[in-house]
């Protein structure tokens, strides 16, 4: 069985700064993948970023980067020049890859507040 | 492109009655996912349609609930009779036919917010 744990349940960060959202998992699966999706206030799930587990580079989409270090089970989201735009929920998602299973598994969230 | 959409937006049903939810998947998107969100806690996956066919639906809670994708197209959820701890969002997603085994990114709609009262 997958799990996905966000510790944070809610963070700060000023206008301009980079902020890390932690996630780490859980999984006796060899080959997975890890998802970060951000819910705004209009309660649409957007998806960011996607890192597969045997990818050797960290995953960047503009302003979003995966810190993924498999060693440690962690994927953390690292936002860079933090916007106002860019309060909302984030999750952390991931699914099997060795199956044809695609259900992901999500985590339970974290709020992120960005402060002018 | 048109997103992920669903109807209604929001649903207030009584115990005992029921309910039932769309889901317009992105145009030719083969894969189509219904998650819920419960009471404030995780987001759990339901059941997994390859156009028309349940390819998953080891997360149905109960027989109460029932999915549809008729012609491969939207899909419907209806839940009969609706419980109390039925209520929450309902979130439905699609992706491509994969292009290669590992293409599999979701994409979501905005979710039915369900309350069972």
């Amino acid at each position: 069985a997958q799990k996905i744990t966000q510790t944070q349940p809610g963070m700060f960060v000023q206008e301009k700064e980079a902020v890390t959202l932690d996630c780490t998992y859980d999984t006796s699966d060899q080959s997975y993948g890890l998802f970060w999706y951000k819910q705004p206030s209009s309660g649409e799930m957007i998806f960011l970023i996607y890192q597969g587990s045997y990818d050797e580079q960290n995953a960047t989409e503009g302003r979003y980067s995966l810190n993924f270090q498999k060693a440690r089970k962690s994927a953390n989201l690292v936002i860079s020049a933090s916007q106002l735009g860019d309060s909302a929920m984030y999750f952390c998602a991931m699914g099997e890859r060795d199956t044809g299973r695609r259900a992901l598994t999500f985590g339970s969230g974290t709020r992120l507040q960005v402060q002018p | 492109e048109a997103g992920v959409t669903q109807f209604p937006s929001h649903s207030v049903i009584e115990k005992g009655q029921t309910v039932t939810l769309r889901c317009d998947p992105i145009s030719g998107h083969d894969n189509l996912y219904w998650y819920r969100r419960v009471m404030g806690k995780e987001i759990k996956f339901l059941l997994h349609f390859v156009k028309e066919s349940k390819q998953d639906e080891s997360g149905m809670p109960n027989n109460r609930f029932l999915a549809e994708r008729t012609g491969g197209t939207y899909s419907t959820l209806k839940v009969q009779p609706a419980e109390l701890e039925d209520s929450g969002v309902y979130f439905c997603a699609s992706s491509q036919g994969a292009r290669d085994y590992y293409a599999y990114e979701q994409y979501f709609g905005p979710g039915t917010r369900l309350t069972v009262t």
